[in-house]
């Protein structure tokens, strides 16, 4: 099946600096979304982006798909940035399916 | 516009007793999934429905059971638990299959087996 690997897996910066999450994985897709796990648990969907850019304030993710990777980037991190970031996978022989990256664990000190 | 709900939080059960988690969607979606997430690890599915009425298995759906016997309401069952099902569960639904179904989560349900 589809692998999925997220890189760095952990990551330490201080608050205001920037930093790029990278997402690969093994084979087509027809879905990819990025969350945000915040320390009390809770998924937050970040971005639907199977291909292309898209920006949400100081977030902003491409996807290449023809080259199967996405990369996730946050600009002037704040302390309420830190969590685990997901990338999740749909294949594309699937509807439904969602398979999941271990996480980048950020951690951002003020 | 609740989004996607979970009852109960959190739940603590001992080996061999049961439960049901409800899971509850008010956007109209089609698809609905329950995910299990052990520490340090990703998502994995458990089962899914496609519809009311439907379901699937997922990934790893042995020591479960699911209902859909409404549009909005996918529930997850535990008939006999055991230490291994600890873990945090989340249920996420979509609008559709195919290649729009962005999936919304609900904030998880934290069960412990004793």
């Amino acid at each position: 099946g589809i692998q999925v690997e997220q890189s760095p897996p952990d990551l330490i910066l201080q608050e205001g600096a920037n930093s790029t999450l990278r997402c690969n994985f093994s084979d087509s897709v027809n879905n990819l979304q990025w969350f945000h796990q915040n320390p009390w648990g809770q998924l937050i969907n970040l971005f639907y982006i199977p291909s292309g850019t898209k920006q949400n304030g100081r977030l902003s993710a491409t996807t290449v798909a023809t080259e199967r990777y996405s990369l996730l980037y946050i600009s002037s991190s704040q302390t309420t940035d830190s969590g685990v970031y997901f990338c999740a996978v749909g294949p594309r022989d699937s509807n439904y399916q969602l398979i999941w990256g271990a996480g980048t664990k950020l951690i951002i000190k003020p | 516009n609740a989004g996607v709900t979970q009852t109960p939080k959190f739940r603590v059960l001992k080996t061999g007793q049961s439960m049901t988690l409800l899971c509850a969607q008010d956007m109209n979606h089609e698809y609905m999934y329950w995910y299990r997430q052990d520490p340090g690890m990703g998502l994995r599915l458990i089962h899914y429905s496609v519809g009311e009425g439907t379901t699937a298995k997922g990934e790893v759906p042995d020591g479960y059971n699911v209902s859909r016997l409404k549009k909005q309401n996918f529930l997850l069952g535990l008939e006999s638990a055991a230490p291994s099902q600890t873990s945090v569960y989340f249920c996420a639904s979509s609008y559709s299959g195919g290649a729009l179904y962005e999936q919304y989560f609900g904030p998880g349900t934290r069960l412990t087996v004793t």
